[in-house]
Parts: C-alpha cells; structure tokens; sequence
C-alpha cells in the first residue's frame, strides 16, 4: 500500500516568509510526528498528533512553529517568519497509534527539503 | 550532552568483514530501542527493533546493555549494499505511540 507522502519535496524560500509543509500519513494510522533533521545529525523530534490531538509538541524550537491535522488524517507544518537556521529536511512519519505496543514501528515519509536564502 | 550517543565514523570496511556500532543512551526511562538505516538524501527506514534477549535477523544481531545503557549492532559477511547511515533510536515509555529520540547516525562504506 502507500506509505507516507510529503509536500513539497523542495522548498526555497526567502527569510522572513511562512512555508507550510504537507504530510498525508499511511492510511489507518492514528499517529502521525513531525521530525527536523540537519545535515550529518539525526532526526530530531518536533510534534506527534494522536488523532487529531498534538499529544506532545515538546520539540517544537519556538512559537513560529505550529501544526496542525484537523481531520486526523494529513497534517500540515506551518513555520513563520523563516529564518535561514530553519534550513533542514522536515520529516513525517506515521505508526498505527492506539496503544499498539511498545515496538510499534514508525514510518518515515521521503520529507520536505526546506532552504531559507 | 546529547541524549543518545553514536560514533559518527565514517567507518571504511572492505567487503565481507564483520563490522560493529554502539549507541549509548542517558535516560534511563528509555525502554523501547530501535536501529535505523538511511540512505543518502532518502528516508530512514527501519532495520530492526532491539529485544531485551537480543535479536538477529541475517546477518545482522542488535544487542541492549540496560545496565550499561547502550546498544549494539553487528553486521557480518558486509555487502556492497549495506553502505548507508545507521542511526540508532530510543522510546521512552511504554506506550506504542511516542517520540523517538536519535542519535546523529554512524556513516558507513563498504569497500570492493
């Protein structure tokens, strides 16, 4: 079936512009996490929706981050006023959610390269 | 000090050697382990969760050290095709549903 799928795979823009990134998750997943992941680290956490719920947004940098899933299904990132150390590859990933066990697995989406000029 | 540790390499091996990572963790709530494989500019894909037991699957066995807080992985006879990066990940709790924390990922190549 379909994995995870993410809008725009690039995206360049200008510091001081909003940018909003798409995520459309595995179809039955109930949880869905956005990641930030700068070149030569690892994945870093930002925000993971339970249902249409942020169940923690601990990792979100400051408040010109922000997103949302209305529905509970595809989520969107929104970031404000850029800023160039914004510069990264955001990831999504998605795992059945629901207190399916402790190994659940979580499923990248390819992410959304952002470059802030 | 970061959370989860990993030698960032580059590890350079000749194909068919046996070749090892550690990742050490610092949180010692963390109680679900997983190790990652990521291919340049793609996605990380999941390559094996870590069993308190230890696993192997192939040519490949993941260790957990709960009292010394890291874990290992080990890939024997290495292909061309097993140059990426690994990155290891913990959960803390045991909910199914939670943040993974990484490590910054273990570069490895595979020689001819």
């Amino acid at each position: 079936g379909a994995g995870v799928s993410q809008t725009p795979s690039n995206k360049v823009t200008e510091k001081g512009k909003y940018v909003e990134l798409r995520c459309d998750p595995i179809s039955g997943h109930t949880a869905l996490y956005w990641y930030r992941q700068s070149l030569g680290q690892g994945p870093e956490f930002l925000i993971y929706f339970q249902g249409t719920g942020a169940a923690d947004d601990s990792g979100l940098p400051n408040d010109r981050f922000f997103a949302v899933r209305p529905e509970g299904s595809v989520s969107t990132l929104k970031i404000q006023r850029t800023e160039r150390g914004d510069s990264a590859v955001y990831l999504c990933a998605s795992s059945l959610g629901g207190g399916s066990g402790y190994q659940e697995t979580q499923y990248f989406g390819p992410g959304t390269r952002l470059l802030v000029l | 000090r970061k959370e989860v540790e990993q030698d960032p390499g580059p590890f350079n091996v000749p194909e068919g050697a046996t070749v090892a990572f550690n990742c050490t963790y610092s949180n010692s709530a963390s109680q679900s382990f997983f190790w990652y494989r990521q291919d340049c500019r793609k996605e990380p894909k999941l390559l094996m969760s870590v069993y308190s037991s230890g696993n192997e699957d192939g040519r490949f066995t993941a260790q957990l050290n709960r009292a010394s807080q890291y874990i290992s992985l080990l890939i024997r006879d290495s292909k061309l095709s097993d140059s990426a990066t690994y990155l290891c990940a913990v959960k803390h709790g045991w909910q199914g549903a939670q943040k993974l924390v990484f490590g910054q990922g273990t570069r490895l190549t595979i020689n001819p």
